[in-house]
């Protein structure tokens, strides 16, 4: 089936820095989401994306968070600065369309900050 | 906002029982809903997605029942086998932007 795709697997870096998390979403999909997953806990949406804008983002989206997709390649969540509360499993999804439409979920990036 | 609780956390059940995995919301207005199996490693998998007109849902091997007077959704393996153990999730929709707002989580062990 369709599979969306995320780099890297493993990401481990100091307090305060930047990441980037990449998603290559299914092809032919129009909406991505980024979930986040703390160990042990609940998976929790972050934000979803449409036609270039945040559609959507809960209160977990903070303001060192930023999402973007240039020119229909990776789907990419940037934290700048880092904190140690960022550390989860984040989980990048796609959809044809929007709620009609089931996500499909890449494997998680393991976020961890030090 | 949307909360979802789902029980149980864990359940073990040897093969050819059946399993029975319960999630309740709160908001009225929720209209979609969807059940993900999850293999250590790997994705989330669809196993399947339930509009709120439908309250029977049959897959392979399993029936999901939606209940919207009491708003409980729950998935029903009818006869468990080994290849089954994963951890699975609810999740539930009611925006038109697609957030989904999931349980906690069940790990499901099935002994042979």
């Amino acid at each position: 089936g369709p599979k969306v795709l995320q780099i890297p697997s493993h990401q481990i870096i100091d307090m305060g820095q930047m990441v980037t998390l990449n998603c290559d979403p299914v092809s032919n999909h129009l909406y991505f989401y980024w979930y986040k997953q703390i160990l042990g806990q609940q998976m929790e949406f972050l934000v979803n994306f449409y036609n270039g804008k945040v559609m959507e983002k809960s209160k977990l989206f903070k303001d060192q968070f930023s999402v973007e997709r240039p020119d229909g390649s990776y789907f990419t969540l940037k934290i700048q600065p880092t904190a140690l509360e960022d550390s989860a499993v984040y989980f990048c999804a796609s959809s044809f369309r929007d709620s009609l439409y089931e996500q499909y979920f890449g494997p998680g990036t393991r976020l961890t900050v030090l | 906002g949307e909360q979802v609780e789902q029980r149980p956390p864990h359940l073990s059940v040897r093969e050819g029982d059946s399993a029975v995995i319960t999630c309740t919301y709160t908001d009225p207005n929720s209209y979609y809903f969807f059940w993900y199996k999850q293999e250590p490693g790997a994705s989330l998998q669809l196993l399947m997605k339930v509009f709120s007109s439908t309250e029977i849902n049959e897959g392979q091997g399993f029936t999901v029942l939606l209940n919207k007077k009491d708003k409980r959704l729950s998935l029903n393996l009818t006869a468990a086998h080994p290849g089954d153990s994963a951890a699975y999730f609810c999740a539930v929709s009611n925006t038109n932007t697609g957030k989904l707002t999931f349980g906690d989580g069940t790990v499901l062990t099935v002994k042979p």
